[in-house]
C-alpha cells in the first residue's frame, strides 16, 4: 500500500451505533488530520495530530473521538451520531503540520 | 488571520475552452500556495504549488503564478478536457508555526463535450 488509505470507504450506521473509521499513511509523515466534507459546505478541519499528540480540535462535538496510537495510524470513533453528521470524512497526512498534505480517498458516512 | 478566497462556482465550460479559477489570499509574509483537485468520489490531490513570489507551479497542463503584488494565485489551463471536471481548492501554508494549511471553499468545474 502506498499513500494514505482509509477504511471503510462507505459506512451506513444508525444513530445509536458505535463505529470507527481508520486511516493509515505509508509516507513516513509526522502529522495527521481529520476533515469533514459536507455537500455545499467548505472543507472543515476537525482534528490535527503532530507526533501522536493532538494539537488542534476545532470545536468538534464529543460524539466524535479521535485516536492516534502512532504516527502512521489515525482513528475516528463515532457514537450516537446525528443525521447531519452524514458526510465524506477525509484523512490527510503531512511531513510536519504546516507542510503540504496528502489525502486519503475518504469514508462516505451515512447516518440513518 | 490568514485566509483564502476563491471564485464562486460552478464553472461550466465546453471542451477545449480556456480556464481561469481565481484565488486571492490574505496572509502575513510570503506563504507557500497550493492548488488541490478533487475528482468525483475521491480525496484531494495536490495539483501544483509555488513557494515564493513570481514562482509558477505547473502540472497536467495547469499553471498558476504566485503574484505578490496582487496577492493572487489564479489557476489556468489553455484547453480543458471533460476529464478535468472536478472541484479545485486553493490553499496556503501559513507562516505561523504549527498551523495547518488553510483551504478555500473550492470551485466546481464542469466540462462538457
Amino acid at each position: 500500500e502506498t499513500g494514505v488509505t482509509q477504511t471503510p470507504r462507505h459506512l451506513v450506521m444508525g444513530m445509536t451505533n458505535k463505529k470507527s473509521l481508520k486511516c493509515e499513511q505509508h509516507l513516513g509523515h509526522n502529522a495527521m488530520y481529520w476533515y469533514k466534507q459536507s455537500a455545499k459546505k467548505p472543507l472543515e478541519l476537525m482534528f490535527v495530530y503532530n507526533f501522536k499528540e493532538q494539537t488542534e480540535n476545532n470545536s468538534v462535538p464529543s460524539r466524535f473521538s479521535p485516536e492516534c496510537p502512532n504516527s502512521s495510524h489515525l482513528f475516528l470513533h463515532l457514537h450516537t451520531l446525528q443525521p447531519e453528521d452524514s458526510a465524506l470524512y477525509l484523512c490527510a497526512s503531512s511531513q510536519e503540520v504546516t507542510y503540504e498534505q496528502y489525502f486519503g480517498p475518504g469514508t462516505r458516512l451515512t447516518v440513518t | 488571520g490568514d485566509s483564502v478566497t476563491q471564485m464562486e462556482g460552478p464553472v461550466t465550460l465546453s471542451e477545449e475552452a480556456f480556464l481561469t479559477i481565481n484565488c486571492t489570499y490574505t496572509a502575513t509574509g510570503y506563504p507557500s500556495l497550493f492548488w488541490y483537485v478533487q475528482y468525483p468520489g475521491e480525496g484531494l490531490q495536490l495539483l501544483l504549488k509555488a513557494t515564493k513570489a513570481d514562482d509558477k507551479g505547473s502540472n497536467k497542463g495547469f499553471e498558476a503564478t504566485y503574484r505578490k503584488e496582487t496577492t493572487s494565485f489564479h489557476l489556468e489551463k489553455g484547453s480543458v478536457q471533460v476529464s478535468d471536471s472536478a472541484v479545485y481548492f486553493c490553499a496556503l501554508r501559513p507562516n505561523q508555526a504549527g498551523t495547518a494549511l488553510i483551504f478555500g471553499k473550492g470551485t466546481t468545474l464542469s466540462v462538457s463535450s
